[in-house]
C-alpha cells in the first residue's frame, strides 16, 4: 500500500476562518512533508516532519501552523488566510527522513474568498 | 542561484512514438533525481530515479539517462500512451528536501 490520503479534497475558506488539512499514511514512513502548488507551478516545500517532530520549516507564514499527532497523520491548521494562499496543498511521506521516494497524496485544492 | 529546470514547458508526441523530457541541472553536488508525473486533479506520482553513480536506469516502458558532465537528466518513455498525458517534473533531492523543476507538458497526438 502505497497511499497517503488527504481531506479534505476541496476546501473554501474565508479570509477570518480557521480550518484544517488533513493527512494520513499507513506505510509506516518516518517523514511526512507539506508543499504548496501553485497553478502551473511545481510544488514548493513548506514543512518537513521527520519522527513527528518538526524539523524543516521553509519560512512559512505562520498563519499556516503544522502538526503531527502521530507517527501515521499530519495536520496543517489555516488560519486568516489571504486571497494569494489559494492553492494545492499536497502531503507526501516517505520511509526515512532524507526524503527519497516521497510519496504524494492527491492534495486539497483550497480557495481563500 | 542553483536550480533544477527543463527546456521545454510543453512537448507534444504522436501515440506511440517514443517520448524524450530534458531536464537541466546546475548543482553540481546533487546525488539523487526524480522523475515525477502530474495528471490532472492528481499529485505527484514518483516513475523512476537515479543516483549519481550512474548514468542510466530503465523501468517499464520509461528510462532515465544522467550525464554530470553536462549537468543533465532526461526520461524516455517507450511507445507513448494516452494515458501518459501529464507534466512531468524532474526533482533533485538536496539537503534532505526534493526540489522540483518548472515541469514539462507532454501532449499525445492521435
Amino acid at each position: 500500500d502505497t497511499e497517503v490520503t488527504q481531506t479534505p479534497k476541496h476546501l473554501v475558506m474565508g479570509m477570518t476562518n480557521k480550518k484544517s488539512l488533513k493527512c494520513e499514511q499507513h506505510m509506516g514512513h518516518r517523514a511526512m512533508y507539506w508543499y504548496k502548488q501553485k497553478a502551473k507551478k511545481p510544488p514548493e516545500l513548506m514543512f518537513v516532519y521527520s519522527y513527528e517532530k518538526l524539523s524543516i520549516n521553509e519560512s512559512v507564514p505562520s498563519r499556516f501552523s503544522p502538526e503531527c499527532p502521530n507517527s501515521s497523520l499530519l495536520n496543517l491548521h489555516l488560519h486568516a488566510l489571504q486571497p494569494e494562499d489559494s492553492a494545492l496543498y499536497l502531503c507526501a511521506s516517505s520511509q526515512d527522513p532524507a526524503g527519497e521516494t516521497q510519496y504524494f497524496g492527491p492534495g486539497t485544492r483550497l480557495l481563500v474568498l | 542561484g542553483e536550480s533544477v529546470g527543463l527546456h521545454l514547458p510543453t512537448l507534444s508526441v504522436q501515440e506511440g512514438d517514443n517520448s524524450i523530457i530534458n531536464c537541466a541541472y546546475s548543482n553540481s553536488a546533487s546525488d539523487y533525481f526524480i522523475w515525477y508525473k502530474q495528471e490532472s486533479g492528481k499529485g505527484p506520482q514518483f516513475i523512476i530515479d537515479i543516483r549519481s553513480n550512474m548514468d542510466k536506469r530503465q523501468g517499464q516502458r520509461v528510462t532515465v539517462l544522467l550525464n554530470k558532465t553536462v549537468k543533465h537528466l532526461s526520461l524516455q518513455i517507450a511507445a507513448t500512451q494516452p494515458g501518459d498525458s501529464a507534466v512531468y517534473f524532474c526533482a533533485e533531492n538536496r539537503d534532505d528536501k526534493i526540489i522540483f523543476g518548472k515541469g514539462t507538458r507532454l501532449h499525445i497526438l492521435p
